[in-house]
């Protein structure tokens, strides 16, 4: 059974440019979140999907902005980047449910630089 | 800005001894999450501790929960080297069914041989 994963690995763009990065959930998990974890810090929330709609969002611009697709899925794109975009990008998946006591499963993170 | 403060910030201890990691927070949660981090890769769920619950275990890991204090405490008894890692406490909030999770700054483990 597949975990969480993330392509690709690592990227390095330059400011203005556009980045798409990408997330297939763990088997079986139907939401998706990301987050953002500059170097030292904690992650933070960016938003979360569930059935193709973003249901939440954190404290970020809309440069930043994403999608779900069918098979759960999830792309999060940034526009006109920023040198201080430069982080690690998780992708969580886990199971909607109401409960809130459902486990977010995280993936290994894309590494992105912009210069 | 984040909800979770940990302290310290970095620790270093020798293998064998029990490191602490404290945590506190700001506003009412319906639960707190521990994670670690192994060299700013994906993130691993340890524990998680519910509002209603004071204490937990887990293996050598034990929680403890203090919602009055708005603070929690993570407990590695017998620590190895391969404990060496960033820990994370990350509290959630329920809100409508969707459940993100705030997590604090971390504390940097080093368990030295």
């Amino acid at each position: 059974d597949a975990g969480v994963t993330q392509s690709p690995t690592h990227l390095i763009k330059t400011r203005g440019q556009q980045v798409t990065l990408r997330c297939s959930p763990k088997s079986g998990h139907d939401t998706v979140s990301w987050y953002q974890q500059a170097l030292g810090q904690g992650p933070q929330f960016i938003f979360q999907y569930y059935e193709e709609e973003e249901r939440q969002r954190g404290n970020f611009p809309d440069r930043f902005s994403g999608h779900q697709f069918p098979n759960y899925s999830s792309e999060l794109n940034v526009n006109a980047l920023l040198l201080g975009d430069s982080a690690l990008y998780l992708c969580a998946s886990s199971l909607a449910g109401g409960s809130g006591y459902n486990e977010q499963f995280f993936g290994p993170g894309t590494r992105l630089t912009v210069l | 800005s984040q909800q979770g403060e940990e302290d310290p910030q970095a620790l270093s201890i020798q293998e064998g001894e029990n490191a602490t990691m404290n945590c506190s927070y700001k506003t009412s949660i319906n639960n707190l999450q521990w994670y670690r981090q192994n060299s700013g890769r994906g993130l691993v769920h340890l524990i998680l501790i519910r509002s209603n619950e004071r204490e937990k275990h887990s293996g050598r890991l034990r929680v403890t929960l203090d919602t009055s204090k708005k603070s929690s405490s993570l407990l590695i008894t017998a620590s190895r080297a391969a404990d060496t890692a960033s820990y994370f406490c990350a509290t959630v909030k329920f809100s409508g069914g969707y459940n993100k999770l705030i997590f604090g700054a971390g504390t940097r483990l080093a368990v030295h041989p």
